[in-house]
């Protein structure tokens, strides 16, 4: 089945400067790579997505990369604000029927300091 | 906020008992994933319905069972509950096959289940 594995754990930057967490996945036919928000006790809601007919995806301050060949890819936050301090996860899955048979990353606490 | 619910929120139970974790999907959605998430990890994915099948089954025993109904919510129901059962259990609706964005999942808040 699917693996998915996600760097960093813990990720701490000071307001401003930028975050990148990367994952990697081991099933090559996966072709849809949700990112998701989960705050303390609260829901995961996603943030991002991207398909992998795309290499790179934006909405704002979040932007998220895409390597089919080396079965990694990334999410990009810009202008960090404290607000963005919550854990993220990312996620693979195959289409084509299995909307939400999704395999999820460990997760990276991102702490952004004020 | 989604419009995925569940219930109940929170629930204790002892090792060896039953439980049932039921969950609205939103309005519109056929398809409804359940997720178990443990302390400090990553949603693992348990089983999905799809017009009340079961439609792919993550690495869970058979003591974990579901049901779909006709107005697509659903139920996870445990037997002989084990102390590494307690976590957080999530249902995310989607459109499923229906085309479109019918990947995108929305959560519902969790039932956080303590096994003792």
């Amino acid at each position: 089945g699917e693996n998915v594995e996600q760097h960093p754990s813990t990720l701490s930057v000071q307001e401003g400067d930028s975050a990148v967490i990367k994952c990697t996945y081991s099933d090559s036919a996966s072709n849809y790579f949700p990112w998701y928000k989960q705050e303390l006790g609260k829901r995961p809601q996603l943030i991002i997505d991207i398909r992998s007919n795309v290499g790179e995806k934006k909405d704002q301050r979040i932007a998220v990369t895409l390597n089919k060949t080396a079965k990694h890819f990334s999410l990009h936050i810009t202008e960090t604000q404290p607000e963005d301090s919550a854990v993220y996860f990312c996620a693979a899955s195959t289409l084509a029927g299995n909307a939400g048979k999704s395999t999820f990353g460990d997760g990276t606490t991102l702490t952004v300091k004020p | 906020e989604t419009g995925v619910t569940q219930s109940p929120t929170h629930l204790i139970k002892t090792r060896g008992q039953q439980v049932t974790l039921r969950c609205s999907s939103q309005s519109g959605h056929n398809t409804v994933s359940w997720y178990q998430q443990a302390l400090g990890q990553g949603p693992q994915f348990i089983f999905q319905y799809y017009r009340e099948e079961e439609n792919g089954r993550g690495n869970f025993p058979p003591r974990f069972s579901g049901l779909q109904f006709p107005n697509y919510s659903s139920e996870l129901n445990v037997n002989a509950l084990e102390l590494d059962d307690s976590a957080l259990y999530l249902c995310a609706s989607s459109l499923g096959f229906a085309g479109g964005k019918e990947e995108t999942q929305y959560f519902g808040p969790g039932t956080r289940l303590l096994v003792l």
